[in-house]
């Protein structure tokens, strides 16, 4: 069985700071992980996605995460916060054997002030 | 390319009511899904489809839920009748097979009353 947990429901940066938003999986296989964002009355869009191979991944809007097979951890990081990165986040988890099934944690939701 | 279309975006119903959701998924995509995301919760997989066959429908409600996928491209989710807790967002989302991540449409939000 895989799991998510997301620490942290709401984060809450100043327009320009640094933005964190922290992921750890459970998962019993190689995982798959994925970080999406969602807008209000939107669907899920991508961010990125870790698969194999480089454990630093670079997504969409600056975004990067990086993989810690140690720490069971995915988290997300961006250097400088924008108004537009205003939304919820949430983290997932698949594995190779369903890959596009996914797992989801429960949501951060990022404020971000001006 | 043209993404996942759900309708309606919005549905009110009694409780002990029926409703139908539709999803349109994105050309080409073999494998289709539909989720279940409860307010401040994540989505929740409800059933897995292949083609026109259900891969995996381990955690949909088949007491009251049904889905189906005819001709392998649109599908369609089925609630009868309605409860309360039945109030979410149904997110249908779709994929290529053997790929790693799915696309998602705006989803239907469903509110029983």
């Amino acid at each position: 069985a895989q799991s998510v947990t997301q620490l942290g429901s709401h984060v809450s940066v100043s327009e320009g700071a640094l933005v964190l938003l922290r992921c750890n999986y459970s998962s019993s296989v190689p995982p798959y992980l994925f970080w999406y964002v969602q807008y209000p009355n939107q669907g899920l869009q991508l961010l990125l996605k870790y698969t194999t191979g480089a454990t630093l991944v670079k997504g969409i809007n600056g975004f990067e995460a990086e993989f810690k097979k140690s720490e069971t951890s995915f988290h997300l990081t961006k250097p400088s916060a924008h108004m537009s990165d205003a939304a919820e986040y949430f983290c997932a988890v698949s594995d190779s054997v369903s890959a596009g099934k996914s797992t989801f944690g429960d949501g951060t939701t990022l404020t971000v002030k001006p | 390319e043209a993404g996942v279309a759900q309708s309606p975006r919005y549905k009110i119903i009694e409780k002990r009511q029926s409703v139908a959701f539709w999803c349109n998924p994105i050309s080409g995509h073999a494998t289709l899904y539909w989720y279940q995301q409860i307010l401040g919760q994540g989505p929740k997989l409800l059933i897995q489809f292949q083609n026109n066959g259900v891969v995996d429908d381990s955690q949909l409600p088949k007491d009251r839920f049904s889905a189906e996928r005819l001709k392998g491209v649109d599908s369609t989710l089925k609630i009868q009748p309605a409860k309360l807790e039945d109030s979410a967002v149904y997110l249908c989302a779709s994929s290529r097979t053997g790929r790693t991540e799915a696309f998602f449409g705006q989803g239907t939000r469903l509110t029983v009353v």
